[in-house]
């Protein structure tokens, strides 16, 4: 079965400072990597996502993650954070095809609080 | 267009009433997905649809959990009797048919949040 681990449950850090939150995932075959952003009382946005190509994928609000095949990592980081960012951040991933077709497995989240 | 609407928002319950959610996915997307999201951890899987039809309800508790997608576009997710440990967010979510299903891109509602006292 598909496993992610989100290596850090929070993650403290101060304002325009760069950050990382490091994001592991079990697998032998083909994946779907995704980071969703969730704000206090609201459902999960999707931040990015690598499908296939290059390894250094660029999503919104400034995130960017790196897809590392052989370490099975997919790791956000933001040179720059803003205090807009501080919420509960989601690596997902999804096996290309098979009987996991459409499934999502999540890790359990990383809580990034940016203190100014 | 228009995202993915749940209601209620919240809910707050005794042990071994019922509940029922509701969600309506965004307008032309085939596949509905319902999650639970217990405090602390990330979102569990609990039903998928394909149109009306049951694709993936591996996790879901069936004898106290059911789900049904009326006529292919909105979904309830019951659940009768609860218990304490039901207590989560359940979220919603739907997918497009075509490419976008298949590399799995879902969009998500705002979720309900259920307290079982």
């Amino acid at each position: 079965a598909q496993s992610v681990t989100q290596l850090d449950s929070q993650v403290p850090v101060f304002e325009e400072a760069p950050v990382e939150l490091r994001c592991n995932y079990s697998s032998s075959v083909s994946v779907y990597l995704f980071w969703y952003v969730q704000y206090p009382n609201q459902g999960l946005q999707l931040l990015l996502k690598y499908l296939s190509g290059s390894t250094l994928v660029k999503g919104i609000n400034g995130f960017e993650a790196e897809f590392n095949k052989s370490q099975t990592s997919f790791h956000l980081r933001k040179p720059s954070v803003h205090i807009s960012d501080t919420a509960e951040y989601f690596c997902a991933v999804s096996y290309a095809g098979g009987t996991s077709y459409g499934k999502l497995t999540f890790g359990q989240g990383t809580i990034l609080t940016v203190h100014p | 267009e228009a995202g993915v609407a749940q209601s209620p928002r919240y809910k707050i319950i005794e042990k071994r009433q019922s509940v029922a959610f509701w969600c309506n996915p965004i307008s032309g997307h085939a596949t509905l997905y319902w999650y639970q999201q217990i405090l602390g951890q990330g979102p569990k899987l609990l039903i998928q649809f394909q149109n009306n039809g049951v694709v993936d309800d591996s996790q879901l508790p069936k004898d106290r959990f059911s789900a049904e997608r009326l006529k292919g576009v909105d979904s309830t997710l019951k659940i009768q009797p609860a218990k304490l440990e039901d207590s989560a967010v359940y979220l919603c979510a739907s997918s497009p048919k075509g490419l976008a299903l298949a590399k799995n891109i879902q969009y998500f509602g705002a979720g309900t949040r259920l307290s079982v006292l």
